[in-house]
């Protein structure tokens, strides 16, 4: 695989609840990020974390709210989501040194919000 | 101006056909351009790549053509394999500490038989 696990694989969830994606790189990069893939629509990045410094897309609710406690590992906190947030939440990981950015994806999570 | 747009949608070609993908941008500033492919149940894993001060990478049965007068780029997949079938993504990015990368939508390619 690419080095980049993500955990759960699906979930399913009601707009009340709270959960947790986890994503994990063992590929020694600096860099990390949240996208989210919905059909037929551009994979959208939702948030980046560098050298430990956050980056974030303005356009992606409060409800969503990432936290990466070192290089390796990145959580997407989730609460009281809507149903339009149903789709694929992907992580990737890359070496940020200036030169080109290789992203690599995990499998991703399939979200279901009910 | 940070879009990419990538046609067609969807393409069908027949064993050993050349499928070609486009996309467009509109941002003269972007000078990395990478291409993802994407299987059922996985996610997106760079194919190929190419930065705008050369005209054509080949890697492979892959090549990129990038014509940046136009602002265009596309990928081309010779003698296309049944395997090959998956969704290709075309990407742009700019220089910066953490290299944001803006997606096309996606192109659902099916090598049939």
């Amino acid at each position: 695989e690419t080095g980049v696990t993500q955990t759960p694989r699906h979930l399913v969830m009601g707009m009340t609840n709270k959960k947790s994606l986890k994503c994990e790189q063992h590929l020694g990069h600096n860099a990390m990020y949240w996208y989210k893939q919905s059909a037929k629509k551009p994979l959208e990045l939702m948030f980046v974390y560098s050298l430990e410094e956050r980056v974030e897309n303005n356009s992606v609710p409060s409800r969503f709210s990432p936290e990466c406690p070192n290089s390796s590992h990145l959580f997407l906190h989730l609460h009281t989501l809507q149903p339009e947030d149903s789709a694929l939440y992907l992580c990737a990981s890359s070496q940020d040194q200036g030169g080109w950015n290789e992203q690599y994806f995990g499998p991703g999570t399939r979200l279901t919000v009910t | 101006q940070q879009q990419v747009k990538q046609s067609p949608q969807s393409l069908i070609v027949q064993k050993g056909g050349i499928p070609i993908i486009n996309c467009a941008y509109e941002n003269t500033a972007f000078d990395y351009f990478p291409w993802y492919q994407q299987f059922p149940g996985k996610g997106p894993a760079l194919l190929i790549a190419i930065r705008p001060d050369v005209s054509e990478k080949k890697e492979g049965r892959f090549t990129i053509s990038f014509n940046k007068s136009a602002k265009q780029f596309s990928l081309h997949i010779m003698d296309s394999q049944p395997g090959d079938s998956a969704t290709y993504f075309c990407a742009a990015s700019l220089s910066g500490s953490a290299r944001q990368l803006t997606f096309g939508s996606g192109t659902q390619l099916t090598v049939l038989p």
